[in-house]
């Protein structure tokens, strides 16, 4: 069974800050997902990553496959950026995404 | 269209109620999922339908029925629920199946309240 841990569980922030959240993980995988899921709402994809470094806007994703661990940053964070934000894989004989916990992010004007 | 949609955005219904969500999507995707999410929690795997057929049931209790009828549109009939059961339910689609590189796209949910 693959364990997903991400840190930190909350972070907040100031408008402007760069943020960074991390992802580990224990088992090989095909694929990391970054979600984010604002309060109440639905849950946006970010990136799919399965290698490398992904960039979109203001967001950059990067695993490293030998160490099992991603991060995701946010570069410039701004308050419309506060929303929980999950890591999740998928890999294997394993038709499951498995989640982590989430990361509550909170940026303040 | 990238988009998954879900009706209703929320819903409240009592024990004896018969209900039904709905999720469709436009994007050729051939898996839909059905996920479970209780507040603060990640969300739970329920169904999973692969190319119009129940591929995976998680044990989910028969009070919760999944139809899927064509291959854009995935139901959950719901029947004699528990206020237990009360969480946001969340579709998701993805062109394959889990397991594979195939990423994953969700709706906005349906707020489920039972009273």
């Amino acid at each position: 069974k693959n364990e997903v841990e991400q840190s930190p569980q909350n972070l907040t922030a100031q408008e402007g800050e760069f943020i960074t959240i991390n992802c580990s993980y224990s088992v090989g995988i095909s694929a990391l997902h970054w979600l984010q899921q604002h309060p109440g709402g639905g849950i946006v994809s970010l990136f799919m990553l399965s290698s490398g470094k992904k960039k979109h806007g203001r967001l950059i994703a990067t695993i490293n496959i030998q160490e099992k661990h991603s991060s995701l940053h946010i570069t410039a964070s701004h308050p419309r950026d506060s929303a929980v934000y999950i890591c999740a894989v998928s890999g294997g004989s394993n038709y499951k995404l498995t989640f982590g916990k989430g990361t509550l992010l909170t940026v303040n004007p | 269209d990238t988009e998954v949609t879900q009706t209703p955005k929320h819903l409240v219904m009592g024990m004896t109620n018969k209900k039904s969500l709905k999720c469709e999507q436009h994007m050729g995707h051939r898996a839909m999922y059905w996920y479970k999410q209780k507040a603060k929690k990640p969300p739970e795997l329920m169904f999973v339908y692969s190319y119009e057929k129940l591929s995976i049931n998680e044990s989910v209790p028969s009070r919760f029925s999944p139809e899927c009828p064509n291959s854009s549109l995935l139901n959950l009939h719901l029947h004699a629920l528990q206020p237990e059961d009360s969480a946001l339910y969340l579709c998701a689609s993805s062109l394959r199946r889990p397991g594979t590189n195939t990423e994953a796209f969700f709706g906005q949910g349906t707020r489920l309240t039972v009273v």
